[in-house]
């Protein structure tokens, strides 16, 4: 079955950089995705990358995919305060044509000053 | 433009009993998927409902049950309460409900049960 994993917690200093690793396990998935979760609240869609895709760069983050490891990386330039969360990663879930997302654990973002 | 809303934002009920939340998608959506996110855990997929139909549905028992009316907004109702069922629940709208369509997601219920 599809499974996501994520190391549980990332602590760096504010103004490096972050990178946040997931491995995941459905060959078939299409889209793999990237969520940010702030304490009590929702899900914010930070980005996603097309599976035929190695690199996508969006101002301060860039996703990383191999494909053929099953693994990939969000990388945040110049960590900010704001930036301390919990970081989901996500792939399609291919049980059918919908596309309900399986999600990992999360990482916990630390910031030091 | 509205994003995606949920009601009410918090819950307590006690075992056995029945709860139904509330999903509005974002304006212009025609997809709503719901998801259930135990405490220190990442979301689990319930089920998406299109064209007021439930499409696909992850591992979650019949107890589990949705509907989808035909202004697009969504209903998931919990039967039979067990504590377990304690979690935040999410519900995410999208634009036809195929893969890679992009999920946005709503604040979501916290839901505590006794």
């Amino acid at each position: 079955g599809e499974d996501v994993e994520q190391s549980l917690f990332l602590s760096v200093r504010e103004g490096d950089s972050s990178v946040i690793n997931c491995t995941y396990t459905d060959s078939s998935s299409t889209y793999l995705y990237w969520y940010k979760q702030e304490p009590g609240a929702g899900l914010q869609l930070l980005t996603y990358i097309f599976s035929n895709m190695d690199m996508k760069q969006d101002q301060r983050l860039t996703v990383l995919l191999n494909k053929k490891d099953k693994h990939l990386s969000l990388r945040i330039a110049d960590t900010q305060t704001g930036d301390s969360a919990i970081y989901f990663c996500a792939e399609n879930y291919s049980g059918g044509g919908a596309d309900g997302l399986t999600f990992g654990k999360g990482t916990h973002l630390i910031i030091q000053p | 433009d509205a994003g995606v809303t949920q009601s009410p934002t918090h819950l307590i009920k006690t075992r056995g009993q029945q709860v139904t939340l509330r999903c509005s998608p974002k304006s212009g959506h025609d997809t709503v998927s719901w998801y259930q996110q135990a405490l220190g855990q990442g979301p689990q997929f319930i089920f998406q409902y299109y064209e007021e139909e439930e499409r696909q549905r992850g591992n979650f028992p019949d107890r589990f049950s949705g509907h989808q009316f035909p202004n697009y907004s969504s209903e998931l109702n919990v039967n039979a309460l067990l504590l377990g069922d304690s979690a935040l629940y999410l519900c995410a709208s999208s634009l036809g409900g195929g893969v890679g369509e992009t999920q946005y997601f709503g604040p979501g219920t916290r839901l505590l049960v006794l």
